[in-house]
C-alpha cells in the first residue's frame, strides 16, 4: 500500500538557520513525489516535483530510493517559508493512481 | 483566470440533511478530484474524474456521490450527512496524466455537520 509519512509536526527554527523537512514513503514501485505548500490564507500549491529537479524558494529535495526518502531542504530558512508543507506521492505505470498525502509538517521561522 | 473555484466556503448542515459542494475551474484540465482534511491527517482522496461523464472511487468514498457532465465541472453531493463528514473538502484540477501531474487546488470547503 502507499503511505507518506512526515515525521514532524511542527518544525521551529531561527531566520538563517538550514531546515530539513522530513518524508518517507512507502511504494513498492516507482513512485512520484511531490512538495505542496500552503501558506497562511493562501491555496495549497505545488512547491517542487522530484521528476523536474528543480530549486524553487531556495528549496531543494533529493528522491532517496535506498532509503525510501524525500527530505525537503533548504540551507538558510526565510521568515516567509512560515507555512504548513505536505509530502505526497503518486505512482503506477498503468494510468491513473491516488494520491497520498502525508500528515503535514507545519515550519515556523522566527526572526 | 480563477483557476479552481469552489463554493460555499463555510457550511452548517444538520444530520441528515443533503447538500452538494460546488467545485469549477476554467483551465480546460480533465482531470478533477475530491479530497476532504481532517485534523491530523493527509489529504484522503474522496472521487475523482479522468473526464467529462467519466469517475472514480478514491480511498473514502462512502457517503458521497459525484458527476462530471462538463470538463469544468464536479460537484460532490452529501446524500445525508453524518458529523463524521465534518471536514475541510478541497476540490483540485490538473491536466491530462492524472496524478503525476501538479494539482491545483481550490480554497476549500468547511463543512459542519451538527
Amino acid at each position: 500500500a502507499q503511505r507518506v509519512t512526515q515525521p514532524e509536526k511542527l518544525l521551529s527554527v531561527f531566520k538563517g538557520a538550514p531546515v530539513e523537512l522530513k518524508c518517507n514513503y512507502s511504494y513498492s514501485g516507482s513512485p512520484e513525489l511531490f512538495w505542496y505548500v500552503q501558506y497562511s490564507r493562501q491555496r495549497l500549491q505545488l512547491l517542487l516535483r522530484h521528476i523536474s529537479r528543480e530549486s524553487i524558494k531556495g528549496f531543494t529535495a533529493d528522491l532517496n530510493k535506498g532509503e525510501t526518502s524525500f527530505h525537503l531542504k533548504k540551507p538558510f530558512a526565510q521568515e516567509e517559508d512560515s507555512a504548513m508543507y505536505y509530502c505526497a506521492l503518486s505512482g503506477g505505470n498503468t494510468g491513473f493512481q491516488k494520491l497520498v498525502f502525508g500528515t503535514g509538517t507545519r515550519l515556523l521561522v522566527s526572526p | 483566470n480563477a483557476g479552481v473555484t469552489q463554493t460555499p466556503k463555510f457550511q452548517v448542515l444538520k444530520t441528515g440533511q443533503s447538500m452538494t459542494l460546488q467545485c469549477a475551474q476554467d483551465m480546460n484540465h480533465e482531470y478533477m478530484s475530491w479530497y476532504r482534511q481532517d485534523p491530523g491527517m493527509g489529504l484522503r482522496l474522496i472521487h475523482y474524474s479522468v473526464g467529462a461523464g467519466i469517475t472514480d472511487q478514491g480511498e473514502v468514498p462512502n457517503g458521497y456521490n459525484v458527476s462530471r457532465s462538463t470538463t469544468e465541472d464536479f460537484p460532490l453531493r452529501l446524500l445525508s450527512a453524518a458529523p463524521s463528514q465534518t471536514s475541510v473538502y478541497f476540490c483540485a484540477s490538473s491536466y491530462e496524466g492524472g496524478f503525476d501531474q501538479p494539482q491545483h487546488f481550490g480554497d476549500g470547503t468547511r463543512l459542519s455537520i451538527l
